[in-house]
């Protein structure tokens, strides 16, 4: 997936720290979003992006603030770490989706950041 | 509410046997879709196959196709003359809200091919 690039891949985080996950995308795609991924359990959508300028909470936003300054970027801060938020973060991205059609569009994953809070 | 059901928390397939994946689905949208992901050991998210809710036909992309039965809510995944490579988590998925890309995925079922 050379297309969605984020950054870092691996970072251990003490209680409390801040952080930032960088996410990146080439392929001038609107809609980005952020996703964890815990023991066994499918992916959880936190945040997401229609556009620049555009952001909206997911299923579980609590904790993780995102800003959309340019269609490429689509940052993820923790403000205040917490054990609860150690898990693995996926960020994605696609075109507009023709919901229900076969665009062929799909939504490209980045490789993933594990995050270790202790 | 929408929800992603994967019922098969792991499968095995002798190599170059076919298997099937199951998933279902529940969803008040008219208009949706349906992916499945691949997900090695690695740890990506690797994209395999898509099916539109008014696409009529199953979708098909090389020895993965989705089984759409829409009157049942299913959409399994069927893949063809396994390898070896092809043991891994696979995800099913499905976009709400409308056209966005805000996917809820299954648990996932863990495929282990054999030699």
């Amino acid at each position: 997936n050379a297309g969605v690039t984020q950054t870092p891949k691996f970072q251990v985080l003490k209680t409390g720290q801040s952080m930032t996950l960088q996410c990146a995308q080439d392929m001038n795609h609107e809609y980005m979003s952020w996703y964890r991924q815990d023991p066994g359990m499918g992916l959880r959508l936190i945040h997401y992006s229609v556009g620049a300028g555009i952001t909206d909470q997911g299923e579980v936003p609590n904790g993780y603030n995102v800003s959309r300054s340019t269609t490429e970027d689509f940052p993820l801060r923790l403000l205040s770490a917490a054990p609860s938020q150690t898990s693995v973060y996926f960020c994605a991205s696609s075109y507009s989706i023709l919901t229900g059609m076969h665009s062929g569009n799909t939504i490209y994953f980045g490789e993933g950041s594990w995050l270790t809070v202790v | 509410a929408q929800k992603i059901t994967q019922t098969q928390p792991g499968m095995f397939v002798q190599e170059k046997e076919a298997v099937t994946l199951d998933c279902t689905y529940d969803t008040s949208d008219q208009s949706y879709g349906l992916f499945w992901y691949k997900q090695p050991s690695s740890g990506e998210m690797i994209f395999l196959i898509y099916q539109g809710s008014y696409d009529e036909q199953n979708a098909t992309e090389g020895r993965y196709s989705l089984n759409f039965q829409k009157a049942r809510k299913s959409a399994n995944l069927v893949i063809s003359a396994s390898q070896l490579g092809d043991s891994a988590m696979y995800f099913c998925a499905m976009n709400y809200g409308g056209a966005t890309n805000k996917l809820i995925f299954g648990t996932g079922t863990l495929l282990a091919v054999q030699p």
